[in-house]
């Protein structure tokens, strides 16, 4: 089964400075999707960017950007110059064609900081 | 976009007593929904997947006969919590699949908050 790990619980950042999220995946398919999901204070989940494994080129949305290090099954997220509504739970999920379903890291609480 | 409801928000009942919630998406047709089960400060664990016209498919550890879901249409899937008791306490979560490119999509729904004296 693939398994998603977020190592940091919580990031403090300063408003207009860049925080970076940390996630590792498990997974012996070649074929799969990532993504970073926002869960603000509401508990609406919001996608906030996505990576198709076959593309080696980093996804960008705006301030967000991720590293995605196939080989090493690591994909992290960076927020650059953060602002206070950034603060949320970050959760990093995985999706994969033979599952079928979205599989959670543990998530990030993101503090900013004015 | 996509958007996807649930309803209610917030429900509050008596142990053993069942609660049903919907969640609909309201411009589009999904071809799956799927439930998920929120504990405060903790990650999504996904409960089951809901086709429409055919039964659920729960995960490991999942109650079916606890955690009744039916897809009768398209657009709208049903939970029912039922005989619930306070463990069953939680912030419950639906999202909607909408065939996009070569995976689907999920939008989710804004949640319901489930308390059970």
């Amino acid at each position: 089964a693939q398994t998603v790990t977020q190592s940091q619980p919580e990031m403090s950042v300063q408003e207009a400075e860049t925080v970076t999220l940390s996630c590792t995946y498990d997974t012996s398919e070649s074929d799969y999707y990532l993504f970073w999901y926002k869960q603000p204070p509401s508990r609406q989940m919001i996608l906030v960017i996505r990576q198709e494994a076959y593309k080696q080129q980093n996804a960008t949305e705006n301030r967000f950007s991720v590293n995605f290090q196939k080989a090493a099954k690591s994909f992290s997220l960076k927020i650059s110059d953060s602002q206070l509504g950034d603060a949320a739970m970050y959760f990093c999920a995985y999706f994969g064609a033979a599952g079928n379903k979205l599989t959670f890291g543990g998530g990030t609480r993101v503090l900013v900081k004015p | 976009g996509a958007v996807v409801s649930q309803h209610p928000s917030w429900v509050i009942c008596k142990s053993g007593t069942s609660v049903k919630i919907e969640c609909r998406s309201l411009d589009f047709q999904a071809t799956t929904m799927f439930w998920y089960r929120q504990f405060p400060k903790q990650s999504l664990m996904l409960m089951a997947t809901s086709n429409e016209g055919s039964k659920a498919t729960y995960e490991q550890g999942v109650e079916k006969d606890k955690f009744l879901i039916n897809h009768a249409s398209l657009t709208l899937s049903t939970l029912t919590v039922t005989s619930a008791h306070p463990e069953d306490s939680s912030f419950y979560i639906c999202s909607a699949t909408l065939p996009t490119f070569s995976y689907n999509e999920q939008f989710f729904g804004p949640g319901t908050r489930l308390t059970v004296l």
